[in-house]
């Protein structure tokens, strides 16, 4: 069975950091691209970043590009997002998902609160 | 940036009712993804490559469409098919997603 399970979601301060992990489980991890894609409250979807097998392509949207970070870890199975310079227009809950265009698996989700 | 745009907004179906989503794109893609997404869940991988109903989903659901133009279709609706209904192209990046249709029982 898939799973994908993030973790390291929280209430953080305008301009401060913070780093999302995703633990993937249940598939071969480095035979599929990877994303975040996240929801503010009440809000739709919106994806942030993905990242090829190895790690070596990455891509971003326009409003993070500069401040967010995707990489990975193949050995470990893990995902991960840094995300710096913080803003209130990123709280949302952040997903991770396999990507292959299609975005078949999807984790529970952390939610990231950006505010004083 | 492909810009998708989701109609109607909001709905109301019957029991029984045949319901279409719609959906469609600044630009032409090739495949259209549909998730479903109930409140409180994640999303979920409801139709890929356009038609294709992925593992679990009743198949009073369909996909179909090309180009710019694409749509859900429920047969016959059901009670657990309330949810909201978000399409998503992956042709390139950025992916975009559709603003969603929020389906409700009448």
């Amino acid at each position: 069975e898939v799973q994908l399970v993030e973790s390291g979601g929280g209430l953080v301060q305008p301009g401060r950091s913070l780093k999302l992990s995703c633990a993937a489980s249940g598939f071969t991890f480095s035979d599929y691209y990877m994303a975040w894609v996240r929801q503010a409250p009440t809000k739709g979807l919106e994806w942030v970043a993905s990242i090829s097998y190895d790690g070596g392509s990455t891509y971003y949207r326009d409003s993070v590009k500069g401040r967010f970070t995707i990489s990975r870890d193949n050995a470990k199975s893990s995902l991960y997002l840094q995300m710096d310079s913080l803003r209130s227009e990123d709280t949302a809950t952040y997903y991770c998902t396999t990507d292959l265009s299609t975005l078949a698996y999807w984790g529970q989700g952390t939610l990231v609160t950006v505010s004083s | 940036e492909i810009v998708l745009t989701q109609s109607p907004t909001t709905m109301a179906a019957s029991p029984g009712e045949k319901v279409t989503l719609t959906c469609r794109a600044s630009s032409s893609v090739s495949y259209m993804y549909w998730y479903q997404q109930k409140s409180g869940t994640s999303p979920k991988l409801w139709i890929y490559d356009t038609s294709k109903l992925a593992s679990g989903v009743p198949n009073r659901f369909s996909g179909s469409g090309s180009g710019t133009s694409y749509s859900l279709t429920i047969s016959s609706m059901e009670t657990e098919d309330t949810a909201t209904y978000y399409c998503q192209q992956g042709r390139s990046y950025p992916y975009t997603f559709g603003a969603g249709t929020k389906l409700e029982l009448k």
